[in-house]
Parts: structure tokens; C-alpha cells; sequence
């Protein structure tokens, strides 16, 4: 079956856009993470979704960071003004769970650069 | 603040030698140590986890060894083959993962032939 997709791919942006990731999760996964992962580093929390709410965004950097999920499957992280800081691979799971743990499924990314 | 350590940073063993990779962590509410495999340009594959009324859990060639009074965990892979070579991160999550997960910096290992 198919695994979360994300899209797009690679995304350069001029610093000062603004852009959109989209992850598209498994079917039926009612809870979804979005993770940033810097070069060399292991993947950071951004924020939370249980179906449609967002339930922590504790991880999301600054105002400028926005994730929503309006139908509780397809979300879209929004990134306004974006800075050279904000260069990094961006990663969506949904999750599932199995037996005594939740287990999460990522997709292969968003690697954004921002000039 | 690093709330999961691992080390070594990179790892090089050479094929059907033992690959071993260690975290230790601060928060005692976690209850959720799982290992991710990465490849390049994908993202993490859950490979094994383990909960910390377990002190080891085997599956094929990986195991998880826990000790919950030191607050470290490691992962040991036997026999190691040239397609293992990729990057392992360590977590930690409280509530079985379904809080956030706390990644470890990471450990890239190559496999020599």
C-alpha cells in the first residue's frame, strides 16, 4: 500500500518567501507529526495533529511557522518569510498503532533551501 | 538541553562483525526507546522497540539491550552486512509513542565488504 507522500520534493525559496509543504499521511492514520531535520542531525519535533486538531506546537521555531490539518487527513506546513535558518529537510509521519506502541511511518521529506 | 545522548557519532566494522551503538537519556517518564534506520534521501524506518520493564529484545540480527537504572540503551547488530550501512538514531517518547518523539544525534555506520 502506499506510505505517507510529501511534496514537493526539493524546494528552493529566496529568503523572504513564503512556502508550503504538503504530506499526504496513510489512510485511516488519525494522528500525524511534522519533524525538521538539519543536515547531520536527527529529526526535531515541530507539532502534532489527532485528526483535525492540533494538539502540540511546541516545537514550531517561531510565529512564522504555521502546520494545519482542516479534514483531519492531508496537512500543510506554511513557512512566511523564510530565513537561511530555516534550511533543513522537513519530515511528516502518520502513525498507527501496534499492540503496546504507536508506531510512526515517515515519509522521505521536503528538502527545503532557502537562498 | 539533550534529553537523549548517542555515541559514537560514526561507526565503521568491518562485514559479519557486531555494530554497536549506545544512548542514555534524562527523562524518567519515557517508556518508549525505539531505533530508526535512515538511508539517504529517505526518511526513518522504525527498525526495533523496547519499553523499559524489558531488559532485551532480539529480532533477527538486532537487539535492544536496556537498563533502565542507568537510563541507557543500546543497539547491537550482529553479523553486519554492507546493506546496513546508513544512519541509526536512538528515541525516546512517553505514553507508547504517541507523544513526540526526542531523537538522538545520530550514528552513521559503514559496513566495509
Amino acid at each position: 500500500g502506499a506510505g505517507v507522500s510529501q511534496s514537493p520534493r526539493y524546494k528552493v525559496a529566496k529568503r523572504g518567501q513564503d512556502v508550503a509543504l504538503r504530506c499526504d499521511p496513510i489512510s485511516g492514520h488519525v494522528s500525524l507529526f511534522w519533524y525538521q531535520q538539519a543536515l547531520g542531525q536527527g529529526p526535531e519535533f515541530l507539532t502534532y495533529f489527532q485528526n483535525e486538531a492540533q494538539l502540540d506546537k511546541s516545537g514550531l521555531p517561531s510565529d512564522r511557522f504555521f502546520a494545519e490539518r482542516p479534514e483531519g487527513s492531508v496537512s500543510t506546513l506554511k513557512i512566511q518569510r523564510t530565513q537561511q535558518e530555516d534550511s533543513a529537510v522537513y519530515l511528516c509521519a502518520s502513525s498507527s498503532r501496534q499492540g503496546w506502541y504507536e508506531k510512526l511511518f515517515f515519509g522521505s521529506g521536503t528538502q527545503l533551501s532557502v537562498l | 538541553q539533550q534529553q537523549v545522548k548517542q555515541s559514537p557519532q560514526s561507526l565503521i566494522v568491518q562485514k559479519g562483525g557486531i555494530s554497536i551503538i549506545n544512548c542514555a537519556y534524562e527523562n524518567t517518564a519515557f517508556d518508549y526507546f525505539p531505533w530508526y534506520q535512515q538511508f539517504p534521501g529517505k526518511g526513518p524506518a522504525l527498525l526495533i522497540a523496547i519499553r523499559p520493564d524489558v531488559s532485551e529484545k532480539k529480532e533477527g540480527r538486532f537487539t535492544i539491550s536496556f537498563n533502565k537504572s542507568a537510563k541507557q540503551f543500546s543497539l547491537h547488530i550482529m553479523d553486519s552486512q554492507p546493506g546496513d550501512s546508513a544512519t541509526y538514531f536512538c528515541a525516546a517518547s512517553r505514553r507508547g509513542g504517541s507523544e513526540k518523539l526526542v531523537f538522538g544525534k545520530g550514528t552513521k555506520l559503514t559496513v566495509n565488504p
